[in-house]
């Protein structure tokens, strides 16, 4: 059983449009919880991390944290096409600050 | 800024040879980490180090050691490159008490 899952996607939505990423996880302990973008041909960039229930707000960015119900999203307002990345959904798993990567889910969002 | 360098971005060695790939910090963190990424596997842990001279195996560290002999430096060396091996590694490093990982720009290794 994988311990991240991410809807691989493609998740398609318009200019200006929310878009709404998912993860969720199996490990009831985990504390920190963390989403990359990696844009095609590059390595992951740290865009949030959340580590208490409830929402964080950065920008664009809002994260969000149910810990009850073990998932973790991301939501971008007014989606520009310069999003269209994959998302990688992280969570810390046991010590030294391992964490455990989703697969992703692609982005793409068009004019 | 943290800033995480690679030695290479892309690398192409034969089946057989043993295959040196560097990663350098340069804001003193303790964690080191290096993983391999590919297509529909996504990201896996080959192997992290949490202090000089200190490694831990992560999920998939056959065929790979590693070494670490500075704070700031920490190498994978595939002792016997496969063709299986070829894949985009990628070098992260986190503070022991910031859970955050800042990742290097990779190096796609081709084995041939």
């Amino acid at each position: 059983q994988k311990e991240v899952e991410q809807n691989s996607g493609p998740l398609s939505v318009p200019e200006g449009a929310i878009a709404s990423l998912n993860c969720t996880y199996s490990d009831r302990g985990s504390q920190s919880f963390f989403w990359y973008r990696q844009y095609s041909g590059k390595s992951p960039e740290l865009i949030m991390f959340i580590y208490s229930n409830g929402d964080k707000e950065d920008g664009r960015f809002t994260a969000q944290l149910n810990k009850a119900s073990q998932y973790v999203s991301l939501l971008i307002r007014d989606s520009q096409p310069s999003d269209s990345a994959t998302y990688l959904c992280a969570v810390r798993s046991g010590g030294y600050n391992k964490l455990i990567f989703g697969a992703g889910t692609r982005l793409a969002v068009h004019p | 800024d943290v800033k995480v360098t690679q030695s290479s971005r892309y690398l192409v060695k034969r089946t057989g040879e043993k295959v040196f790939l560097e990663c350098v910090q340069d804001m003193d963190h303790e964690n080191m980490f290096w993983y391999r990424q590919d297509p529909g596997l996504g990201l896996r842990l080959i192997y992290f180090s949490y202090d000089v001279k200190m490694k831990e195996k992560g999920d998939i560290p056959e065929g790979y050691s590693v070494s670490r002999e500075k704070k700031e430096r920490f190498s994978l060396i595939l002792e016997s490159a496969s063709t299986n091996q070829t894949s985009m590694y990628l070098c992260a490093s986190s503070q022991m008490t910031v859970h955050e990982q800042y990742f290097g720009p990779g190096t796609r290794l081709t084995v041939t």
